[in-house]
């Protein structure tokens, strides 16, 4: 599995961006960047994925460098329950029967400052 | 959709019993994962399935563990023996199907305390 890397953990004040990077300079082509996180004493939640292009949803944005090779969860404006630690993972389109199960690392914990 | 639903949510056990966890994916899931998740690390993958059948397992997943769905639907992963080393946060997630766009997920855990 393709291997990501992220700071160990990161601040921000309440009501600001917050930018977490990932960089995943061994990325293949079918690979997917997706972004979850854990809220304390919960399972692991989607936030959101892409491929190439950059992505928006409800929750955040997902800006993916343009040779693949890194990639930036945003969070337009930082809430104290969005202190959790998130997980950047990369997934790839298994061929038949091969599981594209979830390897996660440790992700980046990000306190947010009131 | 009601979630991925995991019984039960806290487990408190001595050593040497045997535990059981329970997980109901969400409706229709086909696919079934298990993970184990000890403080400050990121969850570990323990096996997972394809409606009924048990397509892999790590090589975390001892003797004394094992799992099963019986009929494609909910699973159980059963601990026999327990050890102190066992205590941690039992994970199950569901999707719907094989495919790395596709979201995968999670259960609020069954917390497992060996002692």
């Amino acid at each position: 599995d393709a291997k990501t890397t992220q700071p160990n953990s990161m601040e921000s004040n309440e009501e600001e961006p917050v930018h977490l990077p990932c960089n995943h300079s061994t990325i293949s082509g079918t690979d997917y960047i997706h972004w979850y996180r854990q809220l304390p004493s919960q399972g692991p939640e989607y936030v959101i994925h892409g491929l190439t292009s950059n992505v928006n949803n409800r929750m955040a944005s997902l800006a993916i460098a343009e040779d693949r090779k890194s990639s930036t969860l945003i969070l337009h404006r930082a809430t104290l329950r969005d202190a959790a630690v998130y997980y950047c993972i990369l997934r790839d389109v298994p061929p038949m029967n091969r599981d594209d199960k979830i390897i996660f690392g440790k992700g980046t914990r990000l306190h947010i400052l009131p | 959709d009601t979630g991925v639903s995991q019984n039960p949510r806290h487990k408190i056990t001595k050593r040497g019993q045997n535990v059981t966890f329970r997980c109901d994916p969400i409706s229709e899931h086909n696919r079934l994962y298990w993970y184990r998740q000890t403080l400050g690390q990121g969850p570990e993958f323990l096996t997972y399935f394809q409606n009924e059948a048990q397509l892999e397992k790590s090589r975390l997943l001892s003797d004394r563990f094992s799992a099963e769905r019986p009929k494609g639907s909910f699973s159980t992963l059963e601990i026999q023996r327990t050890e102190q080393g066992d205590s941690a946060m039992y994970l199950c997630a569901s999707t719907l199907r094989q495919g790395a766009g596709n979201t995968i997920y999670f259960g609020e855990g069954s917390w497992l305390t060996v002692v």
